[in-house]
């Protein structure tokens, strides 16, 4: 069984603190890692994706990737009150199917 | 770039009728879509890979002639909730993939009375 696993928290910060998400996955045939972000009833928008070892930042989010450990971070800095929600963690295989983590809830608080 | 569009965003309707969710990218062709179901508080669940021009594969679990799929273009995906049950109501979300990246559709809220 391919697995992504995710503390499903919740995970509460201060805004403008650093928040941290962590995920581990069991496949080391995956190949292409995704955050995703999901607001209570709405459905999930992609955040980054990372395939290569190493940090990729965007804005506010760095990802990092370690292959040999099997795992996967999301760093959120200066966190607001926005950004609480469910973040979702995902391993892809090479024909785009994606195996989701059970999601770990964000909670910014003011 | 990379919008993907969904309809209904949601539907209510009499036990042991059918319902058809139109999953559409707009902006992109997509080879290959997903349908994806969600129970309030769970997390995704994957029920089918919607491929053009071929039959959709099912995730162990999920009836075929229950949930039909026809991805008749590159562009278009519908799931059809067919002889619909309480049990069915769910929030229905369909992705399609570009480049190994899947992009989600808004979402579909049936509600079966």
């Amino acid at each position: 069984q391919k697995e992504v696993e995710q503390n499903s928290g919740p995970l509460s910060v201060p805004e403008g603190a650093i928040a941290s998400l962590n995920c581990t996955y069991s496949d080391r045939g995956s190949q292409s890692f995704f955050w995703y972000r999901q607001y209570s009833g709405k459905s999930p928008e992609l955040i980054m994706f990372i395939y290569s070892n190493g940090d990729k930042e965007d804005g506010r989010f760095t990802a990092q990737l370690n292959k040999a450990s099997q795992y996967v971070s999301l760093l959120i800095r200066d966190s607001q009150p926005s950004d609480s929600a469910t973040y979702l963690c995902a391993s892809g295989t090479s024909y785009g199917k994606l195996t989701f983590g059970q999601g770990t809830i964000l909670t910014v608080h003011p | 770039g990379a919008v993907v569009s969904q309809h209904p965003s949601w539907v209510i309707c009499k036990s042991g009728t059918s319902v058809k969710i139109e999953c559409r990218s707009l902006d992109f062709q997509a080879t290959t879509m997903f349908w994806y179901r969600q129970f309030p508080k769970q997390s995704l669940m994957l029920m089918a890979t919607s491929n053009e021009g071929s039959k959709a594969t099912y995730e162990q679990g999920v009836e075929k002639d229950k949930f039909l799929i026809n991805h008749a273009s590159l562009t278009l995906s519908t799931l059809t909730v067919t002889s619909a049950h309480p049990e069915d109501s769910s929030f229905y979300i369909c992705s399609a993939s570009e480049g190994g990246t899947q992009y989600f559709g808004p979402g579909t809220r049936l509600l079966v009375l």
